[in-house]
């Protein structure tokens, strides 16, 4: 059971927009602490995607944003492509934790 | 190049130890926070310990008493101590920095797995 809470899976059409979302509690992301996004490829490392809530390390393609509100944030993926396939988890930090993970979540691109 | 490289990996028994490495380059792993994270098979991550660039230490209560996080200076290396081994422990285990922002875990390895079995 993670801390943070994901949808297993989503899916989208290629070109479409999909949302990502995460639902912490108020003591990770409700007590304001930022959210990251990584994005995975089986087999391989972890990769930064949104960092700060929504911040975009250099190299990320403008397709992707993150947003926080209350004790949620969200990815979204706007003009969905099919090397977006790929598992994607938030991140954040709990007061009583340290750093937490979502379950992660399976976007499948139609 | 900015890089991570873990070794030690391997197969264990049950209460059995292990002892992770992960060599940096390309940054000084002293001047910044380095945790260890792992990843189950067919699992999401798991945050397993942080070292603070101050030498503070920290760890998830799975670990706590079990696994010890340290750093050698000269050798620009983490570790990742592992006693009282159980099954559950069985995870790619990654070494990853936090960066300029504190929290997002900005370089990884590209893990090394242990399994932990009879």
């Amino acid at each position: 059971q993670s801390v943070l809470t994901q949808p297993p899976s989503v899916s989208g059409a290629p070109g479409q927009r999909v949302t990502i979302s995460c639902t912490g509690s108020r003591s990770n992301i409700g007590a304001g602490y930022d959210v990251q996004w990584y994005q995975q490829f089986p087999g391989t490392a972890p990769k930064l995607l949104i960092y700060g809530n929504n911040n975009r390390p250099s190299g990320v393609p403008d397709r992707f944003s993150g947003s926080k509100s209350g004790t949620s944030a969200s990815l979204a993926i706007t003009g969905l492509q099919a090397d977006d396939e790929a598992d994607y988890y938030c991140q954040s930090y709990d007061s009583s934790l340290s750093r937490v993970f979502g379950g992660g979540t399976k976007l499948t691109v139609l | 190049e900015v890089q991570l490289v873990e070794s030690g990996g391997g197969l264990v028994q049950p209460g059995g130890s292990l002892r992770l490495s992960c060599v940096a380059s390309g940054f000084t792993i002293s001047s910044n926070y380095m945790s260890w994270v792992r990843q189950a098979p067919g699992k999401g991550l798991e945050w397993v310990s942080l070292i603070y660039s101050g030498g503070n230490t920290y760890y998830a209560d799975s670990v706590k008493g079990r696994f010890t996080i340290s750093r050698d200076n000269s050798k620009n290396t983490l570790f990742l101590q592992m006693n009282s081994l159980r099954p559950e422990d069985t995870a790619v285990y990654h070494c990853a920095r936090e960066g300029d922002h504190r929290q997002a875990f900005d370089i990884w390895g590209q893990g090394t797995m242990v399994t932990v079995s009879s």
